[in-house]
């Protein structure tokens, strides 16, 4: 099992739907980071929560990290097929000197 | 300001040959992290590396090596290599832990695409 769960594993919709993907863990964490990867290129920082509650918003794409700091999700509205991609959580480890650890991923498909 | 840079962009090796990749992280940067990346999966940690040691280890056989060098600069080495090496190898960088809020924010570099035939 993963530290860091994602759901769902696949996404498929069309343009102009709205999609949520979530990050869960029994852990608690100083900071979440979401990474977007699109196809043969390496993962981009998105953006790091750090406070319980936190919502941060970038243009249409709207993460929050949950109270406990345990969770956390990202809210694309009125998707569009640049928004196609590989979305990652990753969150450091304190006991493994802040190694960051990676979600398995959410593959999301925008169709036009 | 220049990006984490990898080489090469592609690798074709057979079954039982060595494989180096090479990473230059973003300047400023002393950790550097390795991860391998089958098609159509998520990442797999292969190792950290910071101020030239090595800090962490992800499950991977021995013949899975490398190092950092002064420059921060690091090498993965496959040795042995099989079938299943066949993978997009990452690399990233970060800022020192020690600096307030890096968050151990990673940085990717495009990868180096490895076939082993």
């Amino acid at each position: 099992t993963q530290l860091l769960e994602q759901s769902p594993q696949f996404l498929s919709i069309q343009e102009g739907e709205n999609l949520t993907v979530y990050c869960n863990s029994s852990s608690v964490f100083s900071s979440l980071q979401w990474y977007r990867q699109e196809p043969g290129e390496g993962p981009v920082l998105l953006v790091t929560v750090v406070t319980g509650g936190e919502v941060k918003k970038l243009k249409r794409l709207t993460f929050q990290f949950g109270d406990a700091r345990k969770d956390s999700s990202l809210h694309i509205t009125a998707a569009q097929p640049g928004d196609t991609g590989l979305y990652l959580c990753a969150a450091p480890i304190k006991a493994a000197g802040n190694k960051l650890t990676f979600g398995g991923g959410t593959r999301v498909l925008v169709k036009p | 300001e220049a990006g984490v840079t990898q080489s090469p962009t592609h690798l074709i090796k057979t079954r039982g040959q060595q494989a180096t990749l090479r990473c230059s992280p973003i300047s400023g940067h002393t950790s550097v992290y390795w991860y391998q990346q089958a098609l159509g999966l998520g990442l797999q940690f292969l190792l950290w590396y910071d101020e030239g040691e090595e800090r962490n280890r992800g499950n991977f056989p021995p013949r899975f090596s490398g190092r950092q060098f002064p420059n921060y600069s690091s090498e993965l080495n496959v040795n042995a290599l099989e079938l299943e090496d066949s993978a997009l190898y990452l690399c990233a960088s970060s800022l020192p832990s020690f600096i307030p809020g890096s968050y151990n924010e990673q940085f990717f570099g495009p990868g180096t695409r490895l076939t082993v035939l």
